[in-house]
């Protein structure tokens, strides 16, 4: 059971433009959100987060919308740039478990195109 | 600088063999965890560690052991039950996720991870 999906498995957008990357979860118990970005043979870095109790975290040219109804999360990069190309994972975790049990998607690869 | 280590870079393994991969950690974090990569899919959860001496299955732990002997260490040990071993293996840190969200860091540091493939 897929409790964390991210159904583009690839994006490609033009350098300048907006990138969204859309990700969908069905466990209603998730309370905190994760986007990570990875680069070939290299482990993920954090990029941003977002509690349920907010829908909208920004940082930099970074910002992670959430929608507990439809539970659904996106992260808009504005303006792409080429070193955004990358594969991008979104997660999901329960608060207050003691070890954080990330519950990853299966990642999109963005490419940006100058 | 502060940040987590896997070693070694590349692993190859022959059948009937057992592995271990290396991780160390100076973060001074209490968790750890490993995770399994494989192309197409995303992190899967093989076991963590909240303290020393004490660790947990997560959702693949069949064919893999670990040890918390130590606060900088989790080693990881792919063994011959494991079928299919070849993947790539991140292992992470992280705070014990505090109970108040506003107060939440809840950040898992990977590694550069491992690749383990079968000879």
């Amino acid at each position: 059971d897929q409790q964390v999906k991210q159904n583009s498995p690839s994006l490609s957008v033009q350098e300048g433009r907006i990138s969204i990357l859309n990700c969908d979860y069905t466990n209603s118990m998730f309370d905190y959100f994760l986007w990570y970005k990875k680069y070939p043979a290299e482990g993920p870095t954090f990029l941003i987060s977002i509690s349920s109790i907010k829908d909208k975290n920004e940082d930099g040219r970074f910002t992670v919308f959430l929608n507990k109804s439809a539970k659904h999360l996106s992260l808009h990069i504005v303006p792409s740039q080429p070193g955004d190309s990358a594969v991008y994972f979104c997660a999901a975790m329960r608060l207050g478990q003691g070890a954080q049990k990330l519950v990853f998607g299966q990642g999109t690869r963005l490419t940006i195109n100058p | 600088d502060g940040g987590i280590t896997q070693s070694p870079k590349y692993l190859f393994r022959k059948e009937g063999q057992n592995v271990t991969l290396s991780c160390e950690q100076n973060l001074n974090h209490d968790a750890m965890y490993w995770y399994r990569q494989d192309p197409g899919q995303g992190l899967r959860l093989i076991y963590y560690s909240q303290i020393v001496n004490d660790f947990q299955k997560g959702d693949i732990a069949e064919g893999y052991s670990v040890s918390r002997e130590k606060k900088e260490s989790f080693p990881l040990t792919v063994t011959s039950a494991q079928k299919n071993p070849t993947a790539f293996y991140l292992c992470a840190s992280s705070i014990s996720a505090p109970r108040d969200s506003k107060l939440a860091k809840n950040i898992q540091y990977f590694g550069a991870g491992t690749r383990l493939s079968v000879l």
